[in-house]
């Protein structure tokens, strides 16, 4: 089955730039999306389509592809920016939902 | 401003199906734009995609739980549901449901979530 892989966790003090990337083998031909799930919460999308940003996301986030790795990009991480991270994407057929492990980032 | 809301036992037995239900307001379940889904998390552990349903009753599972899993839909109530069969501890987590916003891209269609329910929390337990 396809798989997407994240790193585990990403660490930064507040003010810096946080990465976190995803790898997947469809990824060439398929958009990656990312989700924020704070503790507790529901997961809320932060970047969708590789790199667009829906309304109400901070101007901080921001996400591009490159080949079989997709990165989310937080510049200026801010506190409230701790959470789980999740990338999503789909199958080569388009029909099945596939997420990342998740990235925990820790902002401190 | 759609919302989703889902709903079902909190405990169900070992060997026992697992039945939610998801409730739309504020939009059309029967839209031509969306599929609709389901997806879990266990305690402690990351997303989990378990499936999709189409208005028409168009259905795609994961196929890690495709011999278990059943979603359904009803126009007519706004509401989809998930059936999850034979359920053991392992199926302890916490359920959401999702609108499934379709894209429509040359040779790659696909979907992902833009709408969320709140999640509702089931425990497999005697």
């Amino acid at each position: 089955s396809y798989e997407l892989t994240q790193p585990p966790s990403v660490s930064v003090s507040p003010g810096q730039t946080a990465r976190i990337t995803c790898s997947g083998d469809a990824l060439p031909k398929k958009y990656a999306y990312w989700y924020q799930q704070k503790s507790g919460q529901a997961p809320v999308l932060v970047i969708y389509e590789d790199s667009k940003r829906p309304s109400g996301i901070p101007e901080r986030f921001s996400g591009s592809s490159s080949g079989t790795m997709a990165t989310l990009t937080i510049s200026g991480a801010q506190v409230e920016d701790e959470a789980d991270y999740y990338c999503y994407s789909t199958d080569s057929s388009g029909n099945h939902g596939v997420f990342g492990g998740g990235t925990k980032l820790t902002v401190l | 401003q759609l919302q989703l809301q889902e709903s079902g036992p909190g405990l169900v037995k070992p060997s026992e199906t697992l039945s939610l239900t998801c409730t739309v307001s504020g939009g059309s379940i029967s839209s031509s734009s969306y599929y609709w889904g389901w997806i879990r998390q266990p305690p402690g552990k990351g997303l989990e995609w378990i499936g999709s349903i189409y208005y028409s009753g168009s259905t795609y599972y994961n196929p890690s739980l495709k011999s278990r899993v059943t979603i359904s839909v009803d126009t007519s109530k706004n509401q989809f549901s998930l059936k999850l069969s034979s359920v053991t501890a392992a199926d302890t987590a916490v359920y959401y449901c999702a609108r499934l916003h379709i894209v429509v891209v040359p040779a790659a269609i696909h979907y992902y979530m833009d709408v969320w329910g709140k999640g509702t929390t089931v425990t497999v337990s005697s």
